[in-house]
């Protein structure tokens, strides 16, 4: 079964700083590979989305993802964080299992930007 | 705008109570999702349709039951609610195949409460 770790649970950056949140990802086959996240008081809404070909994608409001095939990760990065993007961002990872599309999402980082 | 919604966005009920929460959407997307989210967790899948095919994950407890109607509306059923199951229920829906097919869209959730 497939499983996703993000390994920062609260991160507190000041405006301007670069982001980088990790997400690894368990599962051997093909998968695709998402970013989600939730501003406060709000639902949960794609903010980019890997599925095949340029390994670099690129989500609303400035934020990038890398897919490393050979590490399974597929981390989160802004170049340079504003107090709106405070937000939980969840990583999420889509693959076969039992023979339908499955995905599983990781458990959450918690992202506070100070004035 | 097309959406997904939930009712309530907050339910109190009594242990051992039947509940139902609402589920509906306006994108026309064969597959409706219910997921379990706790403090601090990832949301976790507990079943989902795909059109009338309903998909029980293994370790969802029977205690959870759900029923889709017809395309726009699915509903959970928890028949004895435990204190083990206050949480926040998202209701998510995807497309089946085709371009961003499962890419999957939130409702706001609703808060379950057992008293």
């Amino acid at each position: 079964a497939q499983s996703v770790s993000q390994h920062n649970h609260h991160v507190i950056l000041s405006e301007a700083a670069s982001l980088e949140l990790g997400c690894n990802y368990s599962y051997g086959g093909t998968v695709n590979l998402f970013w989600y996240v939730q501003y406060p008081g709000q639902h949960l809404q794609l903010l980019l989305k890997y599925f095949s070909g340029d390994p670099l994608v690129k989500g609303i409001k400035g934020f990038e993802a890398e897919f490393i095939k050979s590490k399974f990760s597929f981390n989160l990065r802004k170049p340079s964080v504003q107090w709106s993007d405070t937000a939980e961002y969840f990583c999420a990872v889509n693959a076969n299992s039992g023979g339908y599309q499955k995905v599983t999402f990781g458990t959450g980082t918690k992202l506070q930007v100070i004035p | 705008d097309a959406m997904v919604i939930q009712n309530p966005r907050y339910q109190v009920t009594q242990f051992g109570k039947p509940v139902t929460l609402s589920c509906s959407q306006t994108l026309n997307h064969n597959v409706m999702y219910w997921y379990q989210q706790k403090s601090s967790q990832a949301p976790k899948l507990l079943f989902h349709y795909y059109d009338k095919d309903f998909n029980n994950e293994a370790d969802t407890p029977d205690n959870f039951q759900s029923r889709r109607p017809n395309t726009s509306f699915c509903f959970l059923d928890i028949r004895s609610p435990g204190l083990g199951d206050a949480a926040m229920y998202l209701c998510a829906t995807s497309r089946a195949a085709g371009p961003s097919a499962d890419t999957q869209y939130f409702g706001p959730g609703t808060r379950l409460t057992v008293l």
